[in-house]
């Protein structure tokens, strides 16, 4: 079965400090993941894919297959990083997302 | 960058009265579009994928009668929930697949029955 976990619900931090997120997926065949960021009142965005091996706003992600996990990571949470982040799976090579339940991070300051 | 833009952005509406949410591309054509329902605090469950010219496709366990999804042309999809009941409140979002590569989000839209 294709599913998408993420095991915190909310994770607050004080700025500064280093922040993951995680995600574990599970999914047979070659998985295409994404982290999401859901801001407040806000449309949901991409915030990084796997393929593109990117760093945004300063989060970076890995794919771990042996692990089937894809954490989120900034070394630094800013403020501003607060927000609702949802880590998603695509589902073959359609535009269908798998997502899971999203983490709410808190930073304070 | 390409926009995917919802109408209402909220909507109440009576219990048993029909509400038809829509859902569009604005500048880039979307043969395939999704909609998603999301609980507060909770996670985006995928309802249907919307297929331009043809019959959507539903996930397992979404009322096809209940939530009645028209894509009639490549730039609008829209999705209708009939007969509404409190139950059926919830945000509901949809998403537009840019030429297989790119997914974009509309903003949402809030769903209120009384």
């Amino acid at each position: 079965a294709q599913r998408v976990t993420q095991p915190e619900k909310l994770l607050s931090v004080f700025k500064g400090a280093p922040v993951e997120l995680k995600c574990n997926y599970s999914y047979s065949g070659s998985p295409e993941l994404f982290w999401y960021v859901q801001y407040s009142r806000q449309r949901l965005q991409l915030l990084l894919r796997h393929i593109s091996r990117e760093s945004i706003k300063g989060f970076t992600a890995d794919l771990n297959k042996g692990e089937t996990s894809f954490h989120l990571k900034k070394p630094f949470a800013q403020e501003e990083d607060s927000a609702m982040y949802y880590c998603a799976l695509r589902s073959g090579n359609t535009g269908k997302l798998i997502f899971g339940q999203g983490t709410t991070l808190q930073v304070k300051p | 960058g390409a926009v995917v833009s919802q109408h209402p952005s909220r909507v109440i509406c009576k219990s048993g009265t029909s509400v038809k949410i829509e859902c569009r591309s604005l500048d880039f054509q979307a043969t395939t579009m999704f909609w998603y329902r999301q609980f507060p605090k909770q996670s985006l469950m995928l309802m249907a994928t919307s297929n331009e010219g043809s019959k959507a496709t539903y996930e397992q366990g979404v009322e096809k009668d209940k939530f009645l999804i028209n894509h009639a042309s490549l730039t609008l999809s829209t999705l209708t929930v009939t007969s509404a009941h409190p139950e059926d409140s919830s945000f509901y979002i949809c998403s537009a697949d840019r030429s297989g590569n790119t997914i974009y989000f509309g903003e949402g839209s809030w769903l209120t029955v009384v």
